[in-house]
Formats: structure tokens, sequence, C-alpha cells
């Protein structure tokens, strides 16, 4: 275990489901990142949340709405997702701000949309 | 092009051999990241330098600012090195991403 804990590790969801993915730190740490993880392709920075204030959208597709309810806590709500949506979600935390920027990952929830 | 390249993309060496992963950026960045990524998917940060030299264990980190490029090197490998090793560098909250390097080591 890093420290950043997602649940579920592996989800399958039709294109009309509604789901949520969750994301858990307990480091300390000031602000938390959703990644996309597709076959053969860099990471893609999805949302920075920092002090809980979404700093960074980086044009995700409404279908993909974050929350974040406190600096321990995110959340990734899926709606009508595509089948071109599967792929591995990583959650990341880091302290900022303290002239810090270590990085701590999670284990990612696999996504496989049907 | 992504601002990131990594070299090789894959790479099988036998036990026991040195090996040297490389990464050239095109980008400013203010520090740049090694990360493992296992075949489970979770990702864990080996390293974040921003100049020098770094070493933990058999993992040596090295990047030249100038040239804009950075080495990860593993002496006396092991089969439990195998994994993705992904160059990342950052300025702010901006991430660039290499495409990761697949390492198979070979009892």
């Amino acid at each position: 275990e890093t420290g950043v804990t997602q649940t579920p590790r592996h989800l399958v969801m039709g294109m009309t489901n509604k789901k949520s993915l969750k994301c858990e730190q307990h480091l300390g740490h000031n602000a938390m990142y959703w990644y996309k993880q597709s076959a053969k392709k860099p990471l893609e920075l999805m949302f920075v949340y920092s002090l809980e204030e979404r700093v960074e959208n980086n044009s995700v597709p409404s279908r993909f709405s974050p929350e974040c309810p406190n600096s321990s806590h995110l959340f990734l709500h899926l709606h009508t997702l595509q089948p071109e949506d599967s792929a591995l979600y990583l959650c990341a935390s880091s302290l900022q701000g303290q002239g810090s920027y270590g990085y701590t990952f999670g284990s990612g929830t696999r996504l496989t949309v049907v | 092009k992504n601002e990131v390249e990594q070299s090789p993309q894959n790479l099988t060496a036998q036990e026991g051999e040195f090996i040297t992963i490389n990464c050239s950026y095109s980008v400013g960045i203010s520090a740049l990241h090694w990360l493992q990524q296992h075949p489970g998917g979770g990702i864990v940060s080996l390293f974040m330098l921003s100049s020098g030299k770094k070493k933990h264990g058999r993992l040596i980190a090295t990047i030249n600012i100038q040239e804009k490029h950075s080495s990860l090197h593993i002496t006396a490998s092991h089969p439990r090195d195998s994994a993705v090793y992904i160059c990342a560098g950052h300025t702010g909250n901006q991430f660039y991403f290499g495409t990761g390097t697949s390492l198979t080591v070979i009892p």
C-alpha cells in the first residue's frame, strides 16, 4: 500500500450506468489528481484539486465529474461513458506549497465500458 | 511529438546486468520524476530531481538541465525490477509524461 487507496480495483459498467471511483489518502497531502492511462499512451492528467479547489481541468468530457469533499477524499463520478473511456484511472496526491512535490500514486481502477 | 521521449521503449536484460533508461524533454520543467509501474497498475515514485544525481539502493537517477536529459540506472538488475519505468517532467501542476520503458529482467 502506498498510502493512496483507490476503490474499486476493477469496474465493468455499461454505457448507461452511473458509477463513482473513490480515492482516499491520509498522508497529510493537500493536492489530489486524477489521471487516465490508456494502452500505449502517456498518462493524461484529467483534474487537479489543490486545497479542495479544482485548479485544473484538462478538457475532460462532462461525462467525467470530479468531486473533492475534503483534502483526504477524491471522487470521479462517471455517467454515460463510451467504450473508448475504458482505461486505468489513477489517483495521486502530493504536498504543495511546502517546497516538496513528492508524488504518491494509488494502484488504480481498471475500468471497462461495455 | 511528445514533450518527453524515452528510450528504449522495450528492454530485456539478464539478471545482474547494468541497465540504463534514457529520457529527453523539450519543455521547461522545474523537476523530473522517475516512476515505476508494476503489471497490476500501481505506480511508485522512485525519484524526483531538479539537478545532479540521486541514489537509492541499486537505483541511480541523473539529470542534465542544460541538455534536457535524464537517465535512470539500475545496477545488478533483478527479476523483481521488471516493470514499466516512466519519466515525467513537471512545472506547477502541469505534467508531461513519457510513454514508458518496459523492462523485463530474465533470471
